[in-house]
């Protein structure tokens, strides 16, 4: 039950492309199609962006992206705004029930 | 409105207890998979347990094994988290979290309604 290993902090400017990584094992990020990311603003609940790998629940918008590729899941934020400024987590399902987040990566929008 | 509200935290001294409760409102809390995630000061969350939405299973991180236990009462909208011999690593904000469901599934492993959390802090 390690801790999925994404960057501690990642930026861009606004209206660019920023892309987080979230890397794993095949125990959990390359054996599941179940990866999902969160964006959390300080003092505020997380909010989840992306579910198995790619799908966006309603209300998310489509300049949140996913994709996976061995052990490793990508978060793409197209068209940065100002708002996006916020902590990413991902988390994956491990088996057994289980679940494993990732560190964090605070992205900052200059 | 759709609604998780955890309450329950406080101070605890090493070797202690204390039980979280997280209220539901708006949801349909009997349908959906329940976790409870932990967020230490200045660090990542922890998935720390879940139960499944008709409480037949239950999962543990291994660090809480055989000292947390999770609950569900869906008569009463309500999940809850007994923790038992508690020490200074179980110091975190602790957030209840509904499990996402789509048309056609409900995941265990993608939380779309989170609480606002409850600190638990352990301390002498």
């Amino acid at each position: 039950q390690s801790a999925l290993t994404q960057p501690p902090s990642a930026s861009g400017s606004p209206g660019q492309s920023v892309t987080i990584s979230c890397t794993g094992t095949s125990s959990d990020v390359g054996g599941y199609n179940y990866v999902s990311w969160y964006q959390q603003h300080p003092g505020k609940a997380p909010k989840l962006l992306i579910y198995e790998v790619t799908k966006r629940p309603s209300g998310v918008p489509n300049r949140f992206s996913g994709s996976k590729s061995g052990n490793t899941a990508s978060l793409t934020v197209s068209g940065l705004q100002a708002e996006d400024e916020a902590e990413y987590y991902c988390n994956s399902y491990a088996g057994s029930n289980s679940l494993v987040f990732g560190g964090g990566t605070k992205l900052t929008v200059l | 409105e759709v609604q998780l509200e955890e309450s329950g935290g406080g101070l605890v001294q090493p070797g202690g207890s204390l039980r979280l409760s997280c209220a539901a409102s708006g949801i349909t809390f009997s349908k959906h998979w329940m976790t409870w995630v932990r967020q230490a000061p200045g660090k990542g969350m922890e998935w720390v347990a879940n139960i499944k939405a008709d409480g037949s299973e239950k999962s543990y991180v291994d660090s809480v094994k055989g000292r947390f236990t999770i609950s569900r009462d869906n008569a009463k909208n309500s999940l809850y988290l007994q923790m038992d011999s508690l020490g200074a690593a179980d110091t975190a904000v602790y957030y209840c979290a509904r499990g996402y469901c789509s048309d056609v599934i409900c995941y265990m492993s993608a939380m779309d309604v989170w609480g606002q959390g409850t600190t638990v802090t352990v301390s002498s």
